[in-house]
């Protein structure tokens, strides 16, 4: 039963440039959640997600950063037009049916460096 | 909004050591779990609390929920160095589905 999925692992770009992230949940998992950690901090939640429905955007910058989760295929992050402040790791998470009390199992990261 | 405080930030300890890492919720929390992420590592589960005044182990590895539900601590006995890493602590209040994490603490183990 394989895990949460992310790809890539690690991801360069040049400011201006677009950044995809993607994310596949654990097998049966319907919610995702996005968080971004910068060095010796902790996880700030920016967005979750249900199947083709953004519940919770709360903790995403209004402007360059989107997300969406479609009916198929993996959860995307996507940042465009990148600057220096969005250099992170960028982990998600997925958890089962019972959001509120359902383990949040983390994926490996992407981690972002924007030149 | 709800806020997690967590502390210490750092803790430095000799192998055979105990530790002990505290959180503290500035609103009343409906569960509280706790991951260890390895240095280039993820977050890991480690366990989830819920009732009040709850305690659970695992292995050297000690977990309360205090009584008021809002604050919660891990403590680690007889430290090994593959204990390395930042402790998280991660709490839900109620009705909310967004747990609000702690900024962790790194502890750091000398053989």
């Amino acid at each position: 039963n394989a895990g949460v999925m992310q790809n890539p692992r690690h991801l360069v770009r040049r400011r201006g440039q677009e950044a995809r992230l993607r994310c596949s949940p654990m097998k049966g998992h319907s919610h995702v959640y996005w968080y971004r950690q910068l060095p010796e901090e902790g996880l700030k939640f920016m967005v979750y997600l249900q199947k083709e429905n953004i519940i919770d955007e709360s903790g995403m910058p209004k402007e360059r950063f989107s997300a969406e989760f479609p009916k198929e295929g993996p959860s995307i992050l996507r940042i465009q037009q990148v600057v220096r402040g969005d250099s992170a790791a960028y982990f998600c998470a997925s958890s089962g049916w019972d959001s509120s009390t359902d383990t949040q199992y983390f994926g490996p990261g992407t981690r972002l460096t924007v030149l | 909004g709800q806020q997690v405080m967590q502390i210490p930030q750092y803790q430095h300890v000799q192998e055979g050591e105990d530790f002990t890492t505290y959180c503290n919720s500035s609103t009343t929390l409906s569960n509280i779990q706790w991951y260890k992420q390895r240095p280039g590592g993820h977050p890991v589960f480690l366990i989830q609390l819920v009732k009040s005044g709850e305690v659970k182990k695992q292995k050297r590895l000690t977990f309360q929920f205090g009584e008021a539900k809002k604050n919660s601590s891990l403590h680690i006995t007889a430290t090994q160095t593959t204990d390395v890493g930042t402790y998280f602590c991660a709490g839900l209040s109620g009705g909310s589905y967004i747990p609000t994490f702690g900024r962790g603490t790194s502890l750091i183990v000398h053989p």
